[in-house]
């Protein structure tokens, strides 16, 4: 079974330029969690969402961030205009029901790095 | 807001030997989960506890729930190369509440 599915792996821009992060989930989840991972701060919650529906946003850094989920199978993480301090790694996550069991499935990550 | 404070930091152990670490937390959670995050990968779970008290195994690895619900430990017996990763907590205060993470314990077998 295909697990979640991040893409891009890796991605390199310069300060200012827009990035996306895109996530599958898997299929018949309907919780979908943005992570970021940083050495100084761990794994951060950014926001999820339940049955597409934002749930809770709090851990958006600021507004040059912005996720959408237009579909149960799809969702994006989209920082504009990115700068270095945003270098992390970013995980999606996906667990069935609202996660209320803890188990959550990562993907591979996206390792972002703004020069 | 809640933090989860875990030790050690690190471990550098031989291959064989058993390996313990713990998790604490500033405030009382009532589910624990123990995951793992392998180099280049994303963390994945491998126990999970909803009971103050609690004790679970998974094979070689064994957990156990607080009983002030503050803390949790985890114990790997006769550790193997494939053990080597970093391992965080995650506490849960309620079914519809966010996981929050542990700070993670990286640990390295020396050959």
């Amino acid at each position: 079974d295909a697990g979640v599915i991040q893409s891009p792996r890796h991605e390199v821009t310069e300060m200012g330029q827009e990035v996306t992060l895109r996530c599958k989930p898997i299929s018949g989840h309907n919780s979908l969690f943005w992570y970021r991972q940083t050495m100084m701060r761990g794994l951060e919650l950014l926001i999820y969402f339940n049955n597409n529906v934002p749930i809770d946003d709090s851990g958006m850094p600021e507004d040059r961030f912005s996720a959408k989920m237009p579909n149960a199978s799809f969702s994006t993480l989209k920082i504009q205009p990115s700068e270095p301090r945003d270098s992390a790694v970013y995980f999606c996550a996906s667990s069935f029901g609202r996660g209320d069991t803890g188990e959550l499935f990562f993907g591979e990550g996206s390792r972002l790095t703004v020069l | 807001g809640q933090q989860l404070n875990q030790s050690p930091q690190s471990m550098f152990i031989q291959e064989g030997e058993d390996v313990s670490m713990n998790c604490t937390s500033s405030s009382i959670f009532n589910t624990w989960l123990w995951y793992k995050q392998d180099p280049g990968e994303g963390p994945v779970l491998l126990i999970a506890l909803y009971k103050a008290g609690e004790l679970t195994s998974n094979g070689r690895l064994t957990a156990q729930f607080g009983i002030t619900r503050k803390d949790s430990f985890l114990n790997i017996s006769a550790s193997i190369p494939s053990d080597v990763g970093i391992y965080f907590c995650a506490g849960q205060l309620g079914g519809n509440e966010k996981l929050t993470f542990g700070t993670g314990t990286r640990l390295t077998i020396i050959p």
